[in-house]
Order: C-alpha cells, then structure tokens, then sequence
C-alpha cells in the first residue's frame, strides 16, 4: 500500500516570499491533516479536511496560510508572505476513519532565510 | 482546549534496563495513540489505544490507557539501542473526528 507522499522535500526561500506544498493521501482516506513541526516540538495541527470540506482551521494563520483539497483527494498548503517563524516541517497525514491512526508523510522542510 | 503533556522529555538509559514514559492529558478522550520518529524522519505509528484498560504491547514496547486518570504510558522493557528514538503520545477528542493533539515528544537515548 502506498503511504501519503509529500513534496517538496526541502524549501529554502527568503522571508515574503511564497511557497505550496502538496500532498497526495492513502487512496481513499477521507480524512487529511496538515500539521506544522517546528524543531523539537510535537506537530501542531494546522488544518483538517474530511473530503473537500474544512473540519478544522482554526490554528491556521489565515492571514498568511492558506489550504485547499480539490476532489477531495490531493491537498495543497501554501504560505504567502513567509516569515521566520515559519521555518519549521510540515507533515501531511491521513486517515481512513475513525478509530484508526493517522499516517503520516515524510513532511517537507522550510526554511526562511 | 486540549493538551497533552508528556514527562520525561528527556530520557537517557542503558540497554537492558525498564522505564516508562508517562502521558497525561486535560480533556476526557477514550483515543490515544503512540508514535515514534527517528531523526529527519516522520512519525511512525506504534499503538491506538480506544477505550479505558487497554493494553497493547510490540516487542519491548508496551502502551496502556487509564481514561479515569487521563494517562496513558509506554513502558520499555529490557532496552535495545535501536528504541532510540522521540516518542510522542496523541489525543484525539470528539469521538475521534478531531485532529490529534500531540505532545511534546520524549526524547530517548539508549546506551550500549
């Protein structure tokens, strides 16, 4: 079974520049997860998608962050203007229902310079 | 709102050797769950935990879930230096349809 794939990687941009992460979920896990690691932090969750719909955003900067899954499958995270504090990973997970666990990407890594 | 506090954060032991990473949460929840990450790496799930009692073990690895008490541990039995690791605890409110809550993570060095 393929696990949620992430890319990019790595991101290194300048503070005010904007950057999109994209993720592509187990095949049909309808629930997606976008959550923000900075370093030696447990992750924090950004935004919840259940479908196409918002479960959840309110720990999402919505001045500045932003998120969308199309289709309900495929989910982009992007970040416009970036700051420094951005500069943390950002890990996509997802999960077939309840009372089962979440699976995680290999999340991408940003860093603003 | 709901947070999750893990003690210790830190935790530097020999191999062979027993310990046990303590999970505590504020807000009654029936769902806990356990991950690992190794460094550079993402999260690996180890247990779900769903209801009060539970108890699951993997290896040397053993978690346990006291919704009463709100805790949850993990507890390592006879330590290998490949359980080193960050381990982090997970609650999950509204029945399961929330977004996890995550701890801050227990950092574990484990010494030949």
């Amino acid at each position: 079974e393929a696990g949620v794939a992430q890319s990019p990687r790595y991101k290194i941009i300048e503070k005010r520049q904007s950057v999109a992460f994209w993720c592509n979920p187990i095949s049909g896990h309808a629930t997606l997860y976008w959550y923000q690691q900075i370093l030696g932090q447990g992750p924090k969750l950004l935004i919840q998608f259940q479908n196409n719909g918002v479960v959840d955003d309110s720990q999402l900067p919505k001045d500045r962050f932003s998120a969308e899954r199309l289709k309900g499958v495929d989910s982009t995270l992007k970040i416009q203007p970036a700051k420094l504090e951005d500069s943390a990973v950002y890990l996509c997970a997802s999960q077939l229902g309840l009372n089962t666990e979440a699976f995680f990407g290999q999340g991408t890594r940003l860093t603003v310079v | 709102e709901l947070k999750v506090e893990q003690n210790p954060l830190f935790l530097s032991m020999q191999e062979g050797k027993n310990y046990t990473i303590y999970c505590n949460y504020s807000t009654t929840s029936d769902r806990l769950y356990w991950y690992r990450q190794d460094p550079g790496k993402s999260l690996e799930s180890l247990f779900v935990l769903l209801s009060n009692g539970a108890v699951k073990q993997e290896g040397r690895l053993m978690a346990s879930l006291d919704t009463k008490a709100r805790l949850s541990t993990l507890h390592i039995t006879a330590a290998v230096h490949d359980l080193s690791a960050t381990y982090f605890c997970a609650s999950q409110w509204g029945g399961g349809a929330d977004g996890l809550t995550f701890g801050k993570g227990t950092h574990l060095i484990i010494q030949p």
